[in-house]
Order: C-alpha cells, then structure tokens, then sequence
C-alpha cells in the first residue's frame, strides 16, 4: 500500500528564508508524486509534480521539489519565503490511475 | 474557463438531517472525485464517479452515504441522517479522463450540530 508522510504539522520562517517541507513516501511501484497549496477556505491548487522524468521538479511560485529514490522522499523548497507562501502544504502519491493518497499536512507560517 | 464549483460552501445541520453537497466539474470533464478532509488530516479518497457510473465507491462509509453523478446535471455526494462525526471540509476534483491532474473546488465545509 502507498502512502505519504509530512514531518511537522506546522513550520515557520521568517521572510526571504529558505522554505523547507518535508514528505517521505512509500510505493512498490515508480511513485508519482504531487504538492498542492491550499489557502484559508479555498480548495488544493498544485504546485508541482513529478511523473519520473527529471528528478528535479520546478513549480509555481518559486517551489520546487527533488525526487530522490534512495531517500523515499520528495521535499519541497523555495529560496526566499514571501508572506503570500502562508497556506498550508500537502503531499500526495497516486495510487494506480486515479487515486491520491495525501499526507497530513504542513502548515506554513511566514514571519515579517 | 470556470473552475470546479462547488455548492454550498457551507452547510450546518443538525444530527439526523439530510446533507446534499453538489459539485459541477470543470467544462469538458466527465470525472469527478469526492474527497474528505478531517479536521486536522489531509484529504481522504470516498468515491470516483464518470457520468451514470460509480466506478471506485471504495472510500466511503458502507452506511448513510451515496454519490452520483447524473446524465445530466451536477454529481451529488449525499449523506442521509448526518452524526458530529460527519462534520468535515468535502472537495470535489474533476479531470477529462483517469490520468489526468485533478482539479479541485473550493470545498464544501459541512458542520453537524
């Protein structure tokens, strides 16, 4: 069975620092592998995926996130955190065709 | 282009009532996907729907709960005699065909008095 596990519920930064978001997943099969945001009262919006092409993922706003097999993990970054990355974080893996199983959750505080 | 919608955003009910939670998927996708969110947890899978078809149900509660997404109109994700367990954020996702990205509405926050 596949799932996803984010290390800590909640994460805080201050503004212009690197933002760090941790997911560890585990699949039998070549995951892949999603991050979507989702900001006070609004549905998930996708940040980036990866479909095991380039282990190294490129998003929107500035994320990106690197595959790594050996690890099992798939972290999310961005350089300089902004007041507008306020949300929170989930990871996802596709489970056959369809099916996403998501992690907790991290929430993202950005500090002034 | 609009984006999946989602109605109500919010409902109350009180424990025995009827919840309906509709869900009009993006122009052009005849898949939808129901989702439930905990407080707290991240979203859990219920039910995978095409148009006349229940196609994975393996998700929801065996009891009090149904979805269906008619021929003609919105999917219907409804909850019969609703329990304070019941009390969650539900997202619908839409796509135009199994592999595709999902894309998900704003939610329906239900609340159970």
């Amino acid at each position: 069975a596949q799932s996803v596990t984010q290390l800590g519920s909640h994460v805080s930064v201050s503004e212009g620092a690197l933002v760090l978001l941790r997911c560890n997943y585990s699949s039998s099969v070549p995951p892949y592998l999603f991050w979507y945001v989702q900001y006070p009262n609004q549905g998930l919006q996708l940040l980036l995926k990866y479909t095991s092409a380039a282990t190294l993922v490129k998003g929107i706003n500035g994320f990106e996130a690197e595959f790594k097999k050996s690890e099992t993990s798939f972290h999310l970054t961005k350089p300089s955190a902004h007041m507008s990355d306020a949300a929170e974080y989930f990871c996802a893996v596709r489970s056959g065709s369809y099916k996403l199983i998501f992690g907790s959750g991290t929430r993202l505080l950005v500090r002034p | 282009n609009a984006g999946v919608m989602q109605n109500p955003r919010h409902l109350v009910r009180r424990r025995g009532q009827e919840a309906r939670l509709r869900c009009s998927p993006m122009k052009g996708h005849s898949h939808v996907y129901w989702y439930r969110q905990l407080p707290e947890e991240g979203l859990k899978f219920m039910v995978y729907l095409q148009k006349e078809n229940i196609i994975d149900e393996s998700g929801m509660p065996k009891e009090r709960f149904s979805a269906e997404f008619p021929k003609e109109g919105p999917s219907i994700l409804r909850i019969q005699q609703v329990v304070r367990g019941d009390s969650a954020a539900y997202f619908c996702a839409s796509t135009s065909s199994s592999y595709n990205e999902q894309f998900f509405g704003p939610g329906t926050r239900l609340t159970v008095l």
